[in-house]
């Protein structure tokens, strides 16, 4: 099956830096990626849809500005986190499907990231 | 604004049983199903998809669909304490790269 890649797992940062998150998919090509945030005990939230070569499509009420999203090739999407605050650190939660795969292999996440901001 | 309801739960089954896990979904457009298991601090992975009316069978798992109702549910057999954990429903729309959305997830119990 698809595998997705996400670093880092896990990333304490101070208020007011940026933080880069990397997913890549490592045996697909991934034209289209997923950005979720999940706050504990709750559901997963998609901030934003990443398009290879591309402008991201964002949520309603998700920041552009503050979320930078990158999908410069086929395998790799990056989001930046910018300017970060406490009330950012949640889980982030990175989502691709192959489309050359069987449908049954759904949308395959990666590992998420642990993002606590201090 | 499209919705996909469940019960967080928790839902307690004795080890053994049968847990039943339901979905309801307000899109009549939907296409695809998904149901994922997610653990506590990881990243959710995924048990069944289901695209047809019907019931979908995949060792212990379950999944029946039905489009008329707007219901999708997932059955665990013979269900153990690994199986505890957070399920999630998700919800997407026909072909391509359509996003899904997600139920807030029902919390499985599996009491030994």
């Amino acid at each position: 099956g698809a595998v997705v890649s996400q670093h880092p797992s896990w990333v304490i940062c101070k208020s007011g830096t940026s933080v880069k998150i990397e997913c890549r998919s490592l045996d697909f090509q991934a034209t289209t990626m997923f950005w979720y945030r999940q706050f504990p005990k709750q559901s997963l939230m998609l901030m934003a849809t990443s398009n290879e070569g591309s402008k991201a499509t964002y949520e309603q009420g998700v920041e552009k500005d503050k979320f930078l999203i990158n999908h410069a090739s086929l395998t790799l999407s990056t989001l930046t986190v910018t300017s970060a605050h406490p009330e950012d650190s949640s889980f982030y939660i990175c989502s691709a499907r192959d489309a050359g795969g069987a449908r049954s292999y759904g949308y395959t996440f990666g590992s998420g990231t642990r993002l606590t901001v201090v | 604004q499209k919705e996909v309801e469940q019960n967080s739960g928790p839902l307690s089954v004795p080890e053994g049983a049968i847990a039943s896990l339901n979905c309801t979904y307000s899109d009549r457009v939907s296409q695809s199903f998904f149901w994922y298991r997610q653990y506590s601090g990881k990243s959710p992975e995924l048990i069944m998809s289901i695209y047809s009316n019907g019931d979908k069978e995949d060792g212990r798992f379950t999944a029946q669909l039905n489009k008329a109702s707007q219901y999708v549910s997932l059955l665990i057999r013979d269900s153990q304490p690994s199986d505890s954990a957070t399920y999630l429903c998700a919800v997407g729309f026909s072909g391509g790269y359509q996003k899904v959305t997600f139920g807030i997830g029902t919390k499985l119990q599996v009491i030994p």
